[in-house]
């Protein structure tokens, strides 16, 4: 039963354009959303979060919107840098069970220059 | 400041056997989480240790156990060892909340 899909296994983007990474949740329960990076050999890296009382939150490059009634969420990086490229990562959780984070598959992402 | 440490970063084991990672969380931080990472399966949550007392399990067998230590240093167990056990085991500790989570480099485990 995966709660939180991530749809797309790869996207290639152009230096400089935008690039969006979309993920889809079922349990209405998660109230707090999180994007992670991961290169390969490292573990993931927080980029950004979303709790589930906003619809839009930005930090520099990247911007994550939530739709809470289609339940989905996605992550916008412009411009885009070839360092950007990874697997994406897209989490969720139900604050009041602590830190239980439930992951979509990961999405490659790949800046060409 | 040092972050996450697993360690050993590579382990080779056979089935039947068993096995014992090790976590060191970032100073101050009381909550360790662990997680495995499959090819097939992604990220998923095994369980998460505050204050020597685990407070969370995700749905794995009784094979897989953990625990942490007064200093916040967590272990994690698994005993007869099957080949779908191979994975890359991440560790995660927080202060609090999800944003502090940092992951350390994870331990390669492969099962033959």
């Amino acid at each position: 039963d995966q709660q939180v899909k991530q749809n797309s296994p790869s996207l290639s983007v152009q230096e400089g354009r935008i690039s969006i990474l979309n993920c889809d949740y079922t349990n209405s329960m998660f109230d707090y959303f999180l994007w992670y990076k991961k290169y390969p050999a490292e573990g993931p890296t927080f980029l950004i979060s979303i709790s589930s009382i906003k619809d839009k939150n930005e930090d520099g490059r990247f911007t994550v919107f939530l739709n809470k009634s289609a339940k989905h969420l996605s992550l916008h990086i412009v411009p885009s840098q070839p360092g950007d490229s990874a697997v994406y990562f897209c989490a969720a959780s139900v604050m009041e069970y602590g830190n239980k984070l439930v992951f979509g598959a990961g999405t490659i992402l790949r800046v060409k220059s | 400041k040092a972050g996450v440490t697993q360690t050993p970063r590579y382990l080779i084991k056979t089935r039947g056997q068993q096995v014992t990672l090790s976590c060191s969380p970032i100073s101050g931080h009381r909550s360790v989480s662990w997680y495995q990472q499959t090819p097939g399966q992604g990220l998923q949550f095994l369980f998460e240790y505050f204050s020597e007392t685990q407070r969370n399990k995700g749905n794995f067998p009784g094979r897989f156990s953990g625990r942490q230590f007064s200093n916040s240093r967590s272990e994690m167990n698994v005993s007869t060892l099957e080949l779908g056990d191979s994975a890359l085991y991440l560790c995660a500790s927080s202060l609090a909340g999800h944003d502090g989570y940092t992951f350390g480099s994870g331990t390669r485990l492969t099962v033959v």
